[in-house]
């Protein structure tokens, strides 16, 4: 049970430049988010899915796009990276439900956008 | 609305000594309540929770926490740190659309 998987761990990115930020899960758990995490400011939803093809907005969701084709995927994208998205982006998933707070969380990816 | 608030950004503790680390929530639905732990360069994990029940919830690693409704808090105690707990500290409560809201977090540091 390999748990949250994110690739890539480090990423360096040029302003306007786009990517995407991998998450799978083999939990076969029905929730899935994305978080950044920046100093000071704990972590901040920026989106979230229920289950494959139901995604929705979070706390912060400009400038991100979400996709959920499959239960295992949920992939992030930056359409044009700008500098103020330079944080440590954290995936997770649970089960839906009474279950839904006991969040697993993947290693994270920390991005620098210069 | 729900909101969390640590009061302590870093609280530095030597080994073996007691430590508490502070926690107060807003909330305007039932109240759920969580500490999550995040060691160095990981993600972080359910250190306890507490949904209905016991105010006392007891968590992995020698933790506890007691939900108190009149001073809106939800401390956390280890009696004994050990180095090993060296580690950042996340406070959440759940949001009115069942979201997890996290605190700002609190930087553990246990010195030998």
């Amino acid at each position: 049970n390999a748990g949250v998987t994110q690739t890539p761990k480090f990423q360096v990115l040029k302003t306007g430049q786009s990517m995407t930020l991998q998450c799978a899960q083999d939990m076969n758990h029905e929730y899935m988010s994305w978080y950044r995490q920046d100093p000071g400011m704990g972590l901040r939803l920026i989106h979230y899915s229920v289950g494959a093809g139901i995604t929705d907005q979070g706390e912060v969701p400009n400038g991100y796009n979400v996709s959920r084709s499959t239960t295992e995927d949920f992939p992030l994208r930056l359409l044009s990276a700008a500098p103020s998205q330079t944080s440590v982006y954290f995936c997770a998933s649970s089960y839906s439900g009474g279950r839904a707070y006991e969040q697993y969380f993947g290693p994270g990816t920390r991005l620098t956008v210069t | 609305a729900q909101s969390v608030t640590q009061l302590d950004s870093q609280v530095p503790v030597f080994e073996e000594a007691p430590v508490e680390l502070r926690c107060n929530y807003s909330s305007s639905v039932s109240v759920y309540l969580f500490w999550y732990v995040q060691y160095p360069n990981q993600g972080l994990q359910l250190l306890l929770k507490y949904l209905s029940g016991s105010t006392l919830v007891k968590g992995i690693n020698g933790f506890e926490a007691e939900f108190n409704k009149s001073q809106t808090s939800f401390h956390l105690r280890k009696p004994s740190v050990h180095i090993s707990d060296t580690a950042e500290y996340f406070c959440a409560v759940r949001s009115n659309t069942d979201k997890l809201i996290f605190g700002t977090g609190t930087r553990l540091q246990v010195f030998p």
